[in-house]
C-alpha cells in the first residue's frame, strides 16, 4: 500500500528565497508529525498534528518556519527567507491514531540554501 | 538532547547476529525504549519497542536490563540490507490527549555495517 510521501525529493533555493515542502500522509492517518534532520545528525522534532490541529510547535526553529494541515491530511512545512542553516532533509511522519507506539516516514525533502 | 548513549559504529559479519547496545540510565517509569533504523536516503523505520518485559517480531529481540537503564537490539541473522543507522529512542509513548508526547527523540545512533 502507498506509505507516506514527500514533495519535492530535492529542492535547491537561493538565500532569502521562499519554500513549500509537501508531506502526503497514510490515508487516514490522525497524526502528522515533522522533523528536521542536518547532514550527520539524527532527526529532530519540528511540529506536531493531531487532525488539523497544531498541538505543538516547540520544535520550530524561527518564525520564519510555518506549517499547516488545514482538512487533517495533507500537510505543508513553509520556510520564509531561507538562510543556509536551513539546508537539511525535511521528514514527515504519520501514525494511524494518538494512541500508537509507530510512526511512519516519508522519504524526505532535501532542501539546499546557495 | 538524547537521553540514550549509543556506539558510534559497530561491524557484523553477514548471517551473523548483530547486537546492538544502548544506554538510558535516567529511564523513568512510564519511559518506552523505541529502536528506529534509517538506511541511506530513507526515512526512518519502525523496528520495535518495549517497557520492561523482552519483545521480539519478525525483525529483530528487544532485551531490557532488569532495571531498565539499559538495552540490547538484537538482529539475529544480520544481512547486508541491514547496514543502516540505528536509534534507541526513550519516549513516553503513545499520545496522550491534548499532548504530543509521541514525537521521537533522536540522537546520533549507531551506523552499522554488515560486511559480507
Amino acid at each position: 500500500g502507498a506509505g507516506v510521501s514527500q514533495s519535492p525529493r530535492y529542492k535547491v533555493a537561493k538565500r532569502g528565497q521562499d519554500v513549500a515542502l509537501r508531506c502526503d500522509p497514510i490515508s487516514g492517518h490522525v497524526s502528522l508529525f515533522w522533523y528536521q534532520q542536518a547532514l550527520g545528525q539524527g532527526p529532530e522534532f519540528l511540529t506536531y498534528f493531531q487532525n488539523e490541529a497544531q498541538l505543538d510547535k516547540s520544535g520550530l526553529p524561527s518564525d520564519r518556519f510555518f506549517a499547516e494541515r488545514p482538512e487533517g491530511s495533507v500537510s505543508t512545512l513553509k520556510i520564509q527567507r531561507t538562510q543556509q542553516e536551513d539546508s537539511a532533509v525535511y521528514l514527515c511522519a504519520s501514525t494511524l491514531t494518538g494512541d500508537d507506539n509507530e510512526q511512519f516516514f516519508g522519504p524526505g525533502t532535501r532542501l539546499t540554501v546557495l | 538532547d538524547a537521553k540514550t548513549t549509543q556506539p558510534p559504529s559497530m561491524d557484523c559479519a553477514e548471517g551473523r547476529a548483530a547486537n546492538l547496545p544502548c544506554n538510558h540510565s535516567t529511564i523513568s517509569g512510564n519511559e518506552y525504549v523505541y529502536w528506529y533504523r534509517q538506511i541511506h536516503s530513507q526515512g526512518p523505520q519502525y523496528i520495535i519497542h518495549g517497557l520492561k518485559n523482552n519483545e521480539t517480531n519478525e525483525m529483530a529481540s528487544l532485551i531490557i536490563t532488569e532495571d531498565r537503564k539499559s538495552s540490547t537490539l538484537i538482529l539475529p541473522h544480520a544481512t547486508l540490507r541491514d547496514t543502516a543507522v540505528y536509534y534507541c529512542i526513550v519516549s513516553r509513548g503513545p499520545l496522550t490527549p491534548g499532548g504530543s508526547q509521541g514525537n521521537l527523540i533522536f540522537g546520533k545512533g549507531t551506523k552499522l555495517s554488515v560486511k559480507p
